[in-house]
């Protein structure tokens, strides 16, 4: 059974720094390109970025280039969310999920509180 | 950025009832690979969002064939032959082919 378990979210003040982690298990991790996925309270989707199952193919949304990193160790099973310089309106739960451009699997969701 | 337009935003139908949900991108969806990376999902109350159909129609094979999925290049279509009570939450439209992935603002299907 596919299982994506996200982990590291919590309230932090506004310019600081979290770091998210999202293990996987039931699939074979490194065979596949992930996302991080955020959706803030009583709103909809946003795509916030995605890694190849390699690590070469890299992208961000506009709203967190330059301070929101993503990365994965693929011996661990593990995918990361490196997020600096934080803001309110990165106030949101954030969603580990496989795949490119077809998202197959979701995990439950790591609440972040951006607030002072 | 493609931007996804779904309409309606909300739906109010009994069960039995068919439903229709509209999703209509900015730019075509159409891939390099000949593919078409259009999908649809379903956020019931308080819980994750779930598959639901991928590459414009096809399902995912939990999915109930009531469900059903249309549609080309911009304009593309989410039908629910008959509507049953776990069918309620917000479905989103949302697509795979471009980066920045974007979605739609979602149609929240409630039961009367």
């Amino acid at each position: 059974e596919v299982q994506l378990v996200e982990s590291g979210g919590g309230l932090v003040q506004p310019g600081r720094s979290l770091k998210l982690s999202c293990v996987a298990s039931g699939f074979t991790f490194s065979n596949y390109g992930m996302n991080w996925i955020r959706q803030a309270p009583g709103k909809g989707l946003e795509w916030v970025a995605y890694i190849s199952s390699g690590s070469s193919y890299i992208y961000y949304a506009e709203t967190v280039k330059g301070r929101f990193t993503i990365s994965r160790d693929n011996a661990k099973n593990t995918l990361y969310l490196q997020m600096t310089s934080l803001r309110s309106e990165d106030t949101a739960l954030y969603y580990c999920a496989r795949r490119s451009g077809e998202v197959d699997y979701w995990g439950q969701g790591v609440m972040v509180t951006v607030s002072s | 950025d493609v931007v996804m337009t779904q309409t309606p935003v909300s739906l109010s139908l009994a069960i039995g009832q068919p439903a229709s949900i509209s999703c209509k991108s900015s730019q075509s969806l159409l891939g390099t690979s000949g593919k078409t990376f259009l999908n649809w999902i379903l956020q019931r109350p308080g819980q994750s969002p779930k598959r639901l159909i991928y590459q414009v129609s096809k399902l995912y094979s939990e999915v109930p064939d009531r469900f059903s999925g249309s549609g080309s290049e911009t304009e593309f279509t989410l039908k629910i032959s008959r509507v049953e009570a776990e069918d309620l939450g917000v479905y989103y439209c949302w697509q795979g082919t471009h980066f920045p992935f974007t979605f739609g603002s979602g149609t929240k299907l409630e039961i009367k």
